[in-house]
């Protein structure tokens, strides 16, 4: 199975930072990589797809880059509303694994 | 508009046989595989599978295989995850989710199962 490992794992940050979370995988999963975001008692929203697409209507204070092994999620001007956790998730083979989440707290 | 509505919470004693819900509308279900995510309490997301409704093709993840089946109605646009025997371990919300290519765009509110004697 591939392993993602997301750092930090605990991040806390101000409004109107730029923060940047890494998900590194275990084996070459070129692109196929996606960026969830999770708030308290909801479904996870799907941020950035293929690495670096922004998903449709999702502000361009969020990117992704990387591609192999080696993966980040930019938020720039952090916004109060973009308080939450983050997951990546490889889509190469299965099983379809999550990193183990970022928890992104209002300093 | 794309929607994955699934059924209610469930409170179920150790030993009972459950089966939850995820009715998907707004897109042609039996053309797009749909994901079953599990996240235990205060915990992160794990990935228990997939199932492909034209042909109900299906891929566990070890951790679930055997453990539960995923299965489909095409006819209702619905599919399903079944257990035979619960576990306190299966406490935890379960999430459908639409997959799309290399993600998953639409995902439903999520079921709560709660496990407990």
């Amino acid at each position: 199975d591939i392993q993602l490992t997301q750092s930090p794992s605990f991040l806390s940050a101000s409004v109107g930072d730029r923060v940047t979370i890494t998900c590194r995988a275990s084996h070459d999963i070129s692109n196929f990589l996606a960026w969830y975001q999770q708030k308290p008692g909801k479904a996870p929203k799907l941020l950035i797809y293929s690495a670096s697409t922004l998903q449709s209507g999702v502000p361009s204070t969020f990117s992704g880059s990387g591609s192999g092994t080696e993966f980040t999620l930019t938020i720039t001007s952090l916004q109060p509303e973009d308080f939450a956790t983050f997951y990546c998730q490889q889509l190469d083979s299965y099983p379809y694994t999550f990193g183990q989440g970022t928890k992104l707290e209002i300093k | 508009e794309v929607q994955l509505v699934q059924s209610a919470a469930e409170m179920k004693q150790p030993g009972e046989s459950l089966k939850i819900s995820c009715k998907a509308s707004g897109y042609t279900f039996a053309s797009h595989w749909i994901g079953w995510v599990r996240q235990m309490p205060g915990k992160g997301l794990e990935w228990m599978g997939v199932i492909f409704p034209r042909d109900s093709d299906t891929r566990y993840g070890p951790s679930f295989q055997g453990q539960v089946t995923m299965s489909v109605d095409t006819s209702v646009n619905t599919a399903y995850l079944q257990w035979v025997r619960l576990e306190a371990s299966d406490t935890a919300m379960y999430f459908c989710a639409r997959q799309m290519g290399d993600y998953f765009d639409f995902w439903g509110q999520g079921t709560l199962v709660t496990v407990s004697s």
